[in-house]
């Protein structure tokens, strides 16, 4: 069954200390996409980015950067030189191939706290 | 551009009533998909409208139903209320037929559902 793990409930960093967040995922699809999705408290997912099950290549965007290994099925997500903004939960997706719809299977989410 | 936008931001219910949110897509996108994130939890895919026509369902009780307008705004009916249907409930739109391998999902702020 499709299935993702954030193993991670909540992280609590002080500013400027860089950290990971963890993703596991489960599929018996060989063609997937992976995404991860901020949570602010107002509610809305913000898309952050979306990785094809061909390309392993990680991937850096600013402080953000993501590590995607398809031998132990995770991809994961680091945060550099974290800042108070970054505080929100964050979930990691799954697209399930359901044809032609966009249905995602989600985490329970990672929970980021980063104190001043 | 006006991105998702979803009404009303909170809602109070009793049990056994009947709810209905509403969606409307981000401009040029036309499919229409709807999630149900319950607390300290990941979103969870209820169905999602396409053309007018429910293109798929995840695993709800027929006490969920939806319609998709000409205008492919939305809107989710849920009847018989019970004390487990609160939750956020997100709408997340996307580009013309396109599947998450092409387009990734626009979310809206979500309704909030409290039922009592």
């Amino acid at each position: 069954a499709q299935k993702v793990t954030q193993a991670q409930t909540e992280i609590s960093v002080v500013e400027k200390e860089d950290v990971t967040l963890d993703c596991v995922y489960e599929t018996r699809d060989t063609t997937y996409y992976l995404f991860w999705y901020k949570q602010p408290p107002s509610g809305e997912l913000v898309f952050l980015i979306r990785r094809n099950s061909f390309d392993e290549q990680n991937e850096i965007s600013g402080r953000y950067s993501w590590n995607f290994q398809k031998s132990t099925s995770s991809f994961n997500f680091t945060i550099t030189a974290s800042q108070v903004v970054d505080s929100a939960v964050y979930f990691c997706a799954l697209s399930d191939w359901g044809g032609a719809t966009n249905k995602l299977i989600f985490g329970t989410g990672t929970l980021l706290a980063v104190q001043p | 551009d006006a991105g998702v936008t979803q009404s009303p931001t909170h809602l109070i219910k009793t049990r056994g009533q009947q709810v209905t949110l509403r969606c409307s897509p981000k401009s040029g996108h036309d499919t229409v998909s709807w999630y149900q994130q319950a607390l300290g939890q990941g979103p969870q895919f209820i169905f999602q409208y396409y053309e007018e026509e429910e293109r798929q369902r995840g695993n709800f009780p027929d006490r969920f139903s939806g319609h998709q307008f000409p205008n492919y705004s939305s809107e989710l009916n849920v009847n018989a209320l019970l004390l487990g249907d609160s939750a956020l409930y997100l709408c997340a739109s996307s580009f013309p037929g396109q599947s998450s391998y092409n387009s990734p999902l626009h979310f809206g702020n979500g309704t909030r559902l409290t039922v009592t």
